[in-house]
């Protein structure tokens, strides 16, 4: 069975702060993609980042990076010195590749609070 | 590209009454099409895997006479929900798959509706 769990549930940070968001997962499959996505109050998800499994290359983008370990199945999603607009909800997915029907499986995502 | 709209943003009914949610690939043609449900301060459930030309594929635990949908494009999906009631006043998200991403599992995400039934 796929899973993907999110233990953080809420996150309150102040500015400047750096935060880490947790996610790892299961799966049986040996090729698979990760995906980190931001819901911000407005509802519509944005897209973050694709990982597939067999690139553990960490990844960062600006103020965003991200540390894929296969050993400890985690993804995990760091934010260098955080701003109030980064204030979201923040799901992790996983899904397995091939096959134009694969679903997502969302993590119970977690409420990041930047405070001024 | 990859643009994905949902019509509409947020509608209320009356209880009893149905709703018809548009969700349409404005740049690109999608196979298959997702519907997810969220209720606040959750995560998304997913409800339905639409498949253009066939029937969709429902969760379990998901009524498909209640929600109907139908995919008769490659780039529009409808969810209709019947004879709706309180408790389906939620955010409804749908999403899209490119034919050309069918490896990689991406889904491009509509805006979202948000339902209320009174």
């Amino acid at each position: 069975a796929q899973k993907v769990t999110q233990a953080q549930t809420e996150i309150s940070v102040v500015e400047k702060e750096d935060v880490t968001l947790d996610c790892v997962y299961e799966t049986r499959d040996t090729t698979y993609y990760l995906f980190w996505y931001k819901q911000p109050p407005s509802g519509e998800l944005v897209f973050l980042i694709r990982r597939n499994s067999f690139d553990e290359q960490n990844e960062i983008s600006g103020r965003y990076s991200w540390n894929f370990q296969k050993s400890t199945s985690s993804f995990n999603f760091t934010i260098t010195a955080s701003q109030v607009v980064d204030s979201a909800v923040y799901f992790c997915a996983l899904t397995f590749y091939g096959g134009a029907t694969n679903k997502l499986i969302f993590g119970t995502g977690t409420l990041l609070a930047v405070q001024p | 590209g990859a643009v994905v709209s949902q019509h509409p943003s947020r509608v209320i009914c009356k209880s009893g009454t149905s709703v018809k949610i548009e969700c349409r690939s404005l740049d690109f043609q999608a196979t298959t099409m997702f519907w997810y449900r969220q209720f606040p301060k959750q995560s998304l459930m997913l409800m339905a895997t639409s498949n253009e030309g066939s029937k969709a594929t429902y969760e379990q635990g998901v009524e498909k006479d209640k929600f109907l949908i139908n995919h008769a494009s490659l780039t529009l999906s409808t969810l209709t929900v019947t004879s709706a009631h309180p408790e389906d006043s939620s955010f409804y998200i749908c999403s899209a798959r490119d034919l050309g991403a069918s490896g990689t599992g991406e889904q491009y995400f509509g805006p979202g509706t948000r339902l209320t039934v009174t």
